[in-house]
């Protein structure tokens, strides 16, 4: 039972801009932990999207973005394309958990 | 060019034990703290263990304690995972992924050995 709870899809159009949220506690998001967050095409490993709350790894489009408040954090994609119709994961650090890096529950993206 | 090479899954019975490897390659292996993440069919990921560079600070999801060992061989530039006492929902995806240890992402992963716990 993961602590990040994020909606299990999400969907749009090509264009559209669509956000998936990632909900924690005082304990991990909400004690000042980053949150970071990777993409997962079908049958392939996780690439990191975004780390440290908002920043993009050389390479990223920048219609990826991130942004964190309190205890949630939050993945926007304005300009959807077909080709990221994929798994997101967010994920950051537990205290309660000792040592604990932690995922979120993840998010299907599909492009309609 | 960063590389993580996976190895070691296949076909195991319940109770049985497998030793899961992690070629590095492209960086200062010695450098970095390394994790180990798994992925059960159709399910999200979780976090199994990270071991630090240098073998100094261990740690191990609850679900894995007291089974699984994390180690590294940082002279072969390979991390390890053994795992014993193996049940069904240990059955996944075994993936090793390189630790930004200053803000503690992961940016690089292997792709993945899968593990099947089946009698």
């Amino acid at each position: 039972q993961s602590v990040l709870t994020q909606p299990p899809s999400v969907s749009g159009a090509p264009g559209q801009r669509v956000t998936i949220s990632c909900t924690g506690s005082s304990s991990n998001i909400g004690a000042g932990y980053d949150v970071h967050w990777y993409q997962q095409l079908p049958g392939t490993a996780p690439k990191l999207l975004i780390y440290g709350n908002s920043n993009r790894p050389s390479g990223v489009p920048d219609r990826f973005s991130g942004s964190k408040s309190g205890t949630s954090a939050s993945l926007a994609i304005t300009g959807l394309q077909a080709e990221d119709e994929a798994d997101y994961y967010c994920q950051s650090y537990d205290s309660s958990l000792s040592g604990s890096s932690v995922f979120g529950t993840g998010t299907k993206v599909t492009v309609l | 060019e960063v590389q993580l090479v996976e190895s070691g899954g296949g076909l195991v019975k319940p109770g049985g034990s497998l030793r899961l490897s992690c070629a590095a390659s492209g960086f200062t292996f010695s450098s970095y703290s390394m994790n180990w993440v798994r992925q059960a069919p159709g399910k999200g990921l979780e976090w199994v263990s990270s071991i630090s560079s240098s073998s100094s600070y261990i740690y191990y999801a609850d679900s894995v304690k007291g089974r699984f060992t994390i180690s590294r061989d940082n002279a072969k530039n390979s991390l390890y995972l053994q795992m014993n006492s193996l049940r069904a929902e240990d059955t996944a995806v075994y993936y090793c992924a390189r630790d930004d240890s200053e803000w503690g992402y992961f940016d690089y992963w292997g792709q993945g050995t899968l593990v099947t716990v089946s009698s």
